[in-house]
């Protein structure tokens, strides 16, 4: 079968580093994608990662492992800002996406 | 000039009523998809559309239907609406040709309420 787990919640202070992990179990793997979204908006883009490797974008980064069929997201210097849902996505060879549950992320001031 | 565009943004209707909703891309991108997001925030996947072909059509009611008149437009037809069906909608498009399917742009989503 075909499934993603990923931690409910989170909880991290301003400023500091959060990693939000991501384990999968699919068939036909190419990549895993992660999306932001915050309460009452859409989910937007936010890396990718179809190689094993980390993947920088300013204040985050997106780490893959494909022996160990895992990932994660790393956010840096914390704002209160980046309070949202993080969403990790599996895309298949045939095109197909299947996202994770999402990771609920709260930031203490 | 917002990329993908959904309307209406809010719906409550009734049980067994029938509704659509409009989704159009402005991004030239060849696969469009339907979204359902439950009161839990899963995100799961309907439909997509490539080239008006429908080439992922998820276990859904068959009352649901997607309709594309060209490839910049994606409307989702829902037939005798249920207490179940209420949730946010999301329509959402990718450049698949492009191996690009990874970054998928959504729409604001549209809030169905069934009473």
């Amino acid at each position: 079968g075909q499934s993603l787990e990923q931690p409910s919640e989170v909880t991290a202070v301003e400023g500091a580093i959060v990693q939000i992990n991501c384990t999968y179990q699919t068939s036909g793997f190419y990549g895993l994608s992660w999306y932001q979204q915050h309460d009452g908006g859409a989910p937007t883009f936010l890396s990718y990662n179809a190689l094993d490797g980390l993947e920088e974008t300013g204040r985050f980064s997106s780490f893959l492992s494909r022996s160990d069929s895992y990932g994660y997201l790393l956010l840096q210097e914390l704002q209160m800002k980046d309070s949202a849902s993080y969403f990790c996505a599996v895309i298949q060879r045939d095109d197909k996406i299947i996202f994770g549950k999402g990771t609920r992320l709260h930031i203490l001031p | 000039d917002t990329a993908v565009s959904q309307t209406p943004k809010y719906l409550v209707t009734q049980m067994g009523n029938d509704k659509s909703i409009k989704c159009e891309q402005n991004l030239g991108h060849d696969t469009m998809y339907w979204y359902k997001q439950d009161s839990k925030k899963f995100l799961k996947i309907m439909f997509s559309y490539n080239n008006k072909e429908l080439i992922i059509n998820e276990t859904v009611p068959n009352r649901f239907s997607p309709k594309s008149p060209d490839k910049a437009h994606l409307n989702l037809h829902i037939n005798s609406l249920e207490l179940g069906d209420s949730a946010v909608y999301f329509c959402a498009s990718s450049q698949t040709s492009g191996g690009n399917s990874y970054e998928q742009y959504f729409g604001p989503g549209t809030r169905l309420t069934v009473t």
